[in-house]
């Protein structure tokens, strides 16, 4: 079992620019989280995807978008890019009323 | 609104010491507490998840205790290694199907 993986793990992009960051559940999960880490902070919500739709949403502009696959797979997509939008972006998985499993993250740096 | 604290947020300890970090939440009604290590630039480990109906969960050399009605949890390490230094996070979950909500996490240094 590869366990939760995303990509890229590292990306530099241009202010205003748009960024897609991808990532696969562990085997079994049907539940994909996304979370932002800024330096130094705990782990803040994003949005969560179960049956291909959006169920839960953080405290984040629409600038952030997600979609799930069929096969449980998502997509974090970052429109405008600001400065402040320079984090460590995680995904996690897990099945219904499970444990949480993340990935190793993607670094993003806004320049 | 659900808030996470974790004290203290940075701890150094000589190697081989027992220790305990703390997590307390304001909203009891949780579902779910889940405590993670996460190394520099890295990814989050989960450690130990404890259900709202239990009292506490072992692996190894970590034990979770979780007091719902007093909003705390504690992450107890037996006999530190330089090798647990890390970053420690707790989460919690307002239901099922709910996202976690994380405390900033206490900084472990375990000195040889």
């Amino acid at each position: 079992d590869a366990g939760v993986t995303q990509s890229p793990t590292h990306l530099i992009k241009t202010r205003g620019q748009q960024v897609t960051l991808r990532c696969s559940p562990k085997s079994g999960h049907d539940t994909v989280s996304w979370y932002q880490q800024a330096l130094g902070q705990g782990p803040q919500f994003i949005f969560q995807y179960y049956e291909e739709e959006e169920r839960q949403r953080g405290n984040f502009p629409d600038r952030f978008s997600g979609h799930q696959f069929p096969n449980y797979s998502s997509e974090l997509n970052v429109n405008a890019l600001l400065l402040g939008d320079s984090a460590l972006y995680l995904c996690a998985s897990r099945k219904t009323r499970g444990e949480a499993f993340f990935g190793q993250g993607t670094r993003l740096t806004v320049v | 609104k659900q808030e996470v604290t974790q004290i203290p947020a940075a701890l150094s300890v000589p190697e081989g010491e027992n220790l305990v970090l703390n997590c307390s939440f304001t909203d009891s009604a949780i579902y779910n507490l889940q405590w993670f290590r996460q190394d520099p630039g890295k990814g989050l480990t989960s450690l130990l998840l404890i259900q709202s109906s239990q009292r506490e969960q072992t692996s190894g050399r970590l034990n979770a205790s979780l007091d719902k009605s007093s909003g705390r949890s504690t992450l107890y390490i037996a006999a530190s290694q330089p090798g647990d230094s890390a970053t420690y996070l707790c989460a919690v979950t307002g239901g099922s199907q709910g996202n976690l909500i994380f405390g900033k996490g206490t900084k472990l240094s375990v000195k040889p």
